[in-house]
């Protein structure tokens, strides 16, 4: 069974970081693109970074450019998501999504439950 | 970036209705459009990839249409199951990938 379970959320202050962290199982991690997937209260869905499978190719949304970093570890089947400068706006549960990617097709057809962050002072 | 714009953003329908829901793409994105349905307080969930293929597991009362920029994702007969939010996204560009507003669907 494709397990995903983030973790790493918390209440934080302006200009603060976090770590964020999906620990993946269930399937062979190190042969998926892997996405951060954010949604603000009461809001819908944002997407904020992929990862392909060795870590080469990494993209992000314009909003989080220089102040998140995605990372992967594949022997520790683990994705990453550090945010630094964390900014009000940036309050949301974080999702981890497992992303297929092939030839005339692209989606996320596994999603964990979700980790809050909330950036509050 | 690509923008993706959802339509109508709310609806209420009653089980056993036809309900159809509209997303279009500022840009032309060939098939690269998938359909998620997500219930309050839990994960989006994979509905509809590459436009018109059905994901494993879901019902097929639900079915995707479209290409280019134009697309449609249609219940047949919604059941009280359904009730809840959908979102587009496209994955033409990773740069970004871009979801819709989301459509609402509720009981009447």
């Amino acid at each position: 069974e494709v397990q995903l379970v983030e973790s790493g959320g918390g209440l934080v202050q302006p200009g603060g970081s976090l770590r964020l962290s999906c620990a993946a199982s269930g399937f062979t991690f190190s042969s998926y693109w892997m996405s951060w997937v954010r949604q603000a209260p009461g809001k819908g869905l944002e997407w904020v970074a992929n990862i392909k499978q060795d870590g080469s190719e990494k993209n992000y949304v314009d909003s989080v450019k220089g102040r998140f970093t995605i990372s992967r570890d594949n022997a520790k089947n683990s994705l990453y998501l550090q945010v630094n400068s964390l900014r009000v706006e940036d309050t949301a549960v974080y999702y981890c999504a497992r992303e297929w990617v092939r030839l005339g097709a692209d989606y996320f057809d596994y999603w964990g439950q979700g980790t809050l962050v909330t950036v509050s002072s | 970036d690509i923008q993706m714009t959802q339509s109508p953003s709310s609806l209420s329908a009653s089980v056993g209705d036809r309900v159809t829901i509209t997303c279009r793409a500022s840009q032309s994105i060939s098939s690269y459009l998938n359909w998620y349905q997500q219930k309050p307080g839990k994960a989006p969930k994979l509905l509809i990839y590459a436009a018109s293929s059905l994901q494993s597991g879901v019902p097929s009362r639900f079915s995707g249409s479209g290409s280019g920029t134009d697309f449609t994702l249609t219940i047949s007969s919604l059941q009280p199951e359904d009730f809840a939010t959908y979102y587009c996204q496209q994955t033409y560009s990773m740069s970004p990938l871009t979801f819709g507003g989301g459509t609402k669907v509720e009981i009447k």
